[in-house]
């Protein structure tokens, strides 16, 4: 079974920093592009950046980029998000995705990360 | 960056309708575009991507049409658990998704 578990939200202050990690099981992690992807309370989902297996090409969302770093170890089947600088606009859930092979829709999700940036 | 636009923002309908939503993209996507559902505090269920290919387990009164800019989703005969917000995903270049259509009972 594949399962997804986010970890590192919290609360944090406006300016400070975040590491977040999703632990993968039931798939061959190194196989497979990994998503971000976030929601604010009670607003819709937006995608934050993406992964390729290798970890050796990112791509960010014009709103996080040169302050969220995507990364992953596929040793440890654990992607991440480095998030620094970060705004009180950054609160939300953060969603690790899996993305399909062949195509780049995501079939399985975590169950998500609360991050709240207030002072 | 690619636009994904959805309308309408809210919908009312009644056990047993059949509903369309429409995500329109800013440019040309071709066939990469997903609709996931989400109910609250949960993640979303990934239900039809490639625009029409009906994800496995998905009932069958959810089908995906459109090419190009313009994308519709149908559920030809409404059920209780249907009742959520649904979104569009274009996936041609990174990522993008539409705003949320959220399904209410009328």
């Amino acid at each position: 079974e594949v399962q997804l578990v986010e970890s590192g939200g919290g609360l944090v202050q406006p300016g400070g920093s975040l590491r977040l990690s999703c632990a993968a099981s039931g798939f061959k992690f190194s196989s497979f592009w990994m998503h971000w992807v976030r929601q604010a309370p009670g607003k819709g989902l937006v995608w934050v950046s993406r992964i390729n297996s290798l970890g050796s090409s990112t791509t960010y969302a014009e709103s996080v980029k040169g302050r969220f770093t995507i990364s992953r170890d596929n040793a440890k089947n654990t992607l991440y998000l480095q998030m620094n600088s970060l705004r009180a606009d950054d609160t939300a859930v953060y969603y690790c995705a899996q993305i399909r092979g062949g195509g780049n829709e995501s079939p399985y999700w975590g169950q998500g990360t609360l991050v709240t940036v207030s002072s | 960056d690619i636009q994904m636009t959805q309308s309408p923002s809210t919908l009312s309908a009644s056990v047993g309708d059949r509903v369309t939503i429409t995500c329109r993209a800013s440019q040309s996507i071709g066939s990469w575009l997903a609709w996931y559902q989400q109910k609250p505090g949960k993640a979303p269920k990934l239900l039809i991507y490639k625009a029409s290919t009906l994800e496995s387990g998905v009932p069958s009164r959810f089908s995906g049409s459109g090419s190009g800019t313009e994308f519709t989703l149908t559920i030809s005969s409404l059920q209780p658990d249907d009742f959520a917000t649904y979104y569009c995903q274009q996936y041609n270049s990174d990522s993008t998704f539409g705003q949320g259509t959220k399904l209410e009972i009328k």
